[in-house]
């Protein structure tokens, strides 16, 4: 079955750029039914949307982030990526990729298990 | 899109009804989702479109609602669902996504 898996640093500095990357297994990146986000979970806190990315290319961003953020696929790695610049320590949180599918259900149905990222210097 | 959720938390017993209340800002029909995260897992969808059971979720939980109010039912808490949930909306325009804060379901 379909698998999403984060990977990237877990420890940033502030002021530098946050780099992450969802592996998908078991399914293309390149359904039509689909598109693929980042969402994000500080310590004890909910759950805050990043942005989404069709296989296309096709993007879009929280507005509070969306100076700040990069979203980008890699259709023949079956990868997406997140990069997230500036980053302070407001930063600091769990980092989910999900599948977001747009056909019915409008939710996202399948996630990766996530990555602490934390910003310190 | 704003959702509000109600009540921000709420202890329970097992086998107690429990219903918990996502409000959206503006009309949103029924693009309405239901999550339950567990402390250190990736949230879990329950039911999308505000009343369609997610493959393989338990039939104790429940949607309903259109518009503005929508709520999570479930019929008879059992131990495995203490747990965070969250309602989330996907606006079409602008595109977005937008969660819910969260109602925290504990043991009474």
């Amino acid at each position: 079955q379909l698998q999403l898996q984060e990977s990237g640093p877990g420890l940033v500095k502030p002021s530098e750029t946050l780099s992450l990357t969802c592996t998908v297994s078991g399914g293309s990146i390149s359904s039509s039914s689909y598109y693929w986000g980042w969402i994000r979970q500080p310590p004890g806190k909910g759950l805050e949307w990043i942005g989404s990315i069709y296989y296309s290319g096709s993007t879009y961003y929280n507005p509070s982030l969306k100076s700040r953020v990069t979203i980008s696929v890699d259709t023949s790695k079956n990868q997406f990526s997140l990069k997230l610049s500036s980053v302070t320590a407001a930063d600091t949180a769990v980092y989910y990729c999900a599948r977001l599918e747009q056909l019915d259900a409008d939710a996202f149905d399948i996630w990766g298990q996530g990555t602490m990222v934390t910003v310190s210097s | 899109i704003q959702l509000t959720q109600s009540p921000s938390s709420l202890s329970a017993s097992v086998g107690d009804r429990v219903t918990i209340t996502c409000r959206a800002s503006q009309g949103i029909s029924s693009y309405l989702a239901w999550y339950q995260q567990k402390p250190g897992k990736a949230p879990k969808l329950l039911i999308y479109a505000a009343s369609t059971l997610q493959s393989g979720v338990p039939s104790r939980f429940s949607g309903s609602g259109s518009g503005t109010d929508f709520t999570l039912t479930i019929s008879s808490l059992q131990p495995e669902d203490f747990a965070t949930y969250y309602c989330q909306q996907l606006n079409s325009y602008p595109p977005g996504v937008t969660f819910g804060p969260g109602t925290k379901v504990d043991i009474k």
